[in-house]
């Protein structure tokens, strides 16, 4: 089974700190996504990632940064973060970019 | 508009009703078409895709119907662990890979 970890479950940060959120894959899956979901809003997604340094803006890519140096790991940076980034993130990969497998999320309180 | 409509619930039966939930969707250029699930305070996982000629999985029936842009999912004698929430999903493919968009969910509640 492929297996997306998600390096925190839990993470508290204060406002204005440079996070990093970080995902890895063990299927040598060329595509990547990261997502945030917030109640009554669903999944939104951010950034997503079809090969190693490549990246394309999701729908609110504002606020957010990604790298991709390895295949295996891609990972969202918030720059500066703010209270209105307090959500649910979460790390896909796929062989395709259709059948998606999930890390368990990261859920991020900005204080 | 969201690209992905769905009725968020919360729809609450007793076990063993049938329940139908539905989707729909704006952007014609959609090529593939999901139903995922997802438990409280966990991730997304993928409960079946849907083809145009309506697929069934055990208690669980898909259908699509491209030319109304409308996406349903059927659940038949409901039980307890059905309880979750249902995201309806369409898939793009583009550039060198593809993506998902979801919908935001319905949420399904079953009680004894």
């Amino acid at each position: 089974d492929v297996k997306v970890t998600q390096s925190s479950r839990y993470l508290v940060k204060r406002t204005g700190e440079k996070v990093f959120l970080e995902c890895v894959q063990d299927m040598d899956h060329e595509n990547m996504f990261w997502y945030r979901q917030d109640p009554g809003l669903g999944l939104r997604l951010i950034y997503f990632s079809y090969d190693v340094k490549m990246k394309e803006k999701g729908d609110i890519p504002e606020g957010y940064s990604v790298s991709r140096e390895k295949k295996e790991r891609f990972s969202l940076i918030l720059e500066s973060a703010s209270t209105n980034q307090t959500s649910m993130y979460l790390c896909a990969s796929s062989l395709t970019g259709l059948g998606y497998t999930f890390g368990s999320g990261t859920r991020l309180t900005v204080v | 508009r969201k690209e992905v409509e769905q009725d968020p619930g919360p729809f609450n039966v007793p076990e063993g009703a049938t329940v139908a939930f539905n989707c729909t969707y704006s952007n014609s250029a959609s090529q593939s078409f999901f139903w995922y699930r997802q438990d409280c305070r966990k991730e997304p996982k993928l409960l079946m895709s849907v083809y145009s000629s309506g697929n069934e999985d055990g208690r669980f029936t898909a259908q699509l119907n491209r030319a109304s842009q409308y996406i349903s999912l059927l659940i038949r004698d409901s039980k307890l662990s059905d309880s979750a929430t249902y995201l309806c999903v369409v898939g793009r493919i583009y550039n060198q890979g593809g993506k998902l968009i979801f919908g935001q969910g319905t949420e399904l509640s079953v009680k004894p």
